[in-house]
Parts: C-alpha cells; sequence; structure tokens
C-alpha cells in the first residue's frame, strides 16, 4: 500500500531555532496536506498544496512540494513553544479523492 | 463553520463491555465521515469510512464486527467498540470532509480516549 514517511521522528530544539520536518512518498501525488496536532489533542488542517514546486507561507511556516510531486518539506522559522505538537502530512490514497493517508508523524518539542 | 463534536472525550470500561462513541457534524451535513485510530506517540490509522445510509467500508485487517460502524443520519455517525479488550484502549478520532478554500480536507472531532481495564 502507499506509504508516506516523515523524517525526523522527534526533534528538540530550543526556542528561536529552526525547525525543518520533510515528507516522502513512494508514488507520485495530486497533492498533499500538513495538518498539526498539539498534545492531547486532535489533528488541525494547516494547508494543501497542489502545484509541482509550489511553495506557501504562513508567518514563519513556509510549505513546499517537491517538483516530481512525491516529497513536501514543512519549515518553521524561529520556533515558539507554541509550535510544540506532531506535524503531520496527508495524502488522498490512491483512486480516491476523499480517504487520507497521514504520514508517521514528526514530533517537535521547544524548550525556553 | 465545519466543526465536528465526538462523545464521550474519554471512557473507561470494562473488559467484555462495549463502547458506543458519537460523531456528529453540527453546522454540515457529512455523507461521508471516517473513524481513525491512533495509539500513543504514532500516526493515525484509518479504520473505516461511514457512509451515510449504507454500511460501512472498512480497512484491511480491521474488523468489522468488532467495530461497528452506524451513519444513520447526515449529522451522525457511531463507533461501537463490542467486547472491548485492553488492546482495543486507544485514542479514536472522527472526522468529516469539508471544503476549505477549495481543498478537500479533514474536519476532525476532539478523540475520544479508551481505556479497558
Amino acid at each position: 500500500g502507499q506509504q508516506v514517511m516523515q523524517i525526523p521522528q522527534y526533534q528538540h530544539v530550543q526556542e528561536g531555532e529552526d525547525f525543518t520536518t520533510y515528507c516522502n512518498s513512494s508514488t507520485t501525488l495530486s497533492n498533499i496536506q500538513w495538518y498539526k496536532q498539539r498534545p492531547g489533542g486532535h489533528p488541525v488542517f494547516l494547508i494543501q498544496l497542489v502545484k509541482s514546486g509550489e511553495v506557501k507561507k504562513q508567518k514563519r511556516l513556509t510549505f513546499q512540494f517537491g517538483e516530481a510531486k512525491k516529497n513536501s518539506s514543512l519549515h518553521i522559522t524561529a520556533t515558539q513553544t507554541t509550535d510544540v505538537g506532531t506535524y503531520f502530512c496527508a495524502v488522498h490514497a490512491t483512486g480516491t479523492a476523499s480517504k487520507l493517508t497521514f504520514g508517521t508523524g514528526t514530533r517537535l518539542q521547544v524548550t525556553l | 463553520g465545519a466543526v465536528v463534536s465526538q462523545h464521550p472525550s474519554r471512557v473507561i470500561c470494562k473488559s467484555g463491555t462495549s463502547v458506543k462513541i458519537e460523531c456528529r457534524s453540527l453546522d454540515f451535513q457529512a455523507t461521508t465521515m471516517f473513524w481513525y485510530r491512533q495509539f500513543p506517540k504514532q500516526s493515525l490509522m484509518l479504520m473505516a469510512t461511514s457512509n451515510e445510509g449504507s454500511k460501512a467500508t472498512y480497512e484491511q485487517g480491521v474488523e468489522k464486527d468488532k467495530f461497528l460502524i452506524n451513519h444513520a443520519s447526515l449529522t451522525l455517525s457511531t463507533l461501537t467498540v463490542t467486547s472491548a479488550h485492553p488492546e482495543d484502549s486507544s485514542f479514536y478520532i472522527c472526522s468529516a470532509r469539508g471544503s476549505r478554500g477549495g481543498a478537500n480536507v479533514l474536519t476532525f472531532g476532539a478523540g475520544s480516549r479508551l481505556t479497558v481495564l
């Protein structure tokens, strides 16, 4: 089946440092979504990328879709403690426009 | 808009009993809802797709007789964990498909943490 791997699994940074998580798919994607899950909470939609090479920004967060549409990255500039949580990429399962397959996730810890 | 309510948020039950979890779309109609399961520090695994008015579609390896899904209306889907055992203890999250800025996204409920003693 479709595999979506994220690296790293976990990262611990000091507030102010940058952070990047990478998402890699075994298949070419039509689009990719990113979600954030705070500790004890539920996933919340962040963004969707559709076009090859697309780059989108949300304040300190920068999302990029690879040229081959098989990978994506999320970069956070100058992390804050509010960025703590697990970041998941998610892709639509092959042949369906509704079922989402989630990546393995990257857990971010930010300390002062 | 696009609010999904899920309850109970936490439930503790004895082994062998059944537990029902409800998922409601509050301000929109959801013909399709999805049930995920998440173990600690792991990703979300899709269990089944709940279709209003028809049978749920289960993912490979998920026992449909153990995890009963009913989607009787456009705003309510329920997941019943039958004859629960300690290995069923997990975080169960429902979601409904909505649209945001043209993107086909999922709105998640707050989740239900099940502990089976």
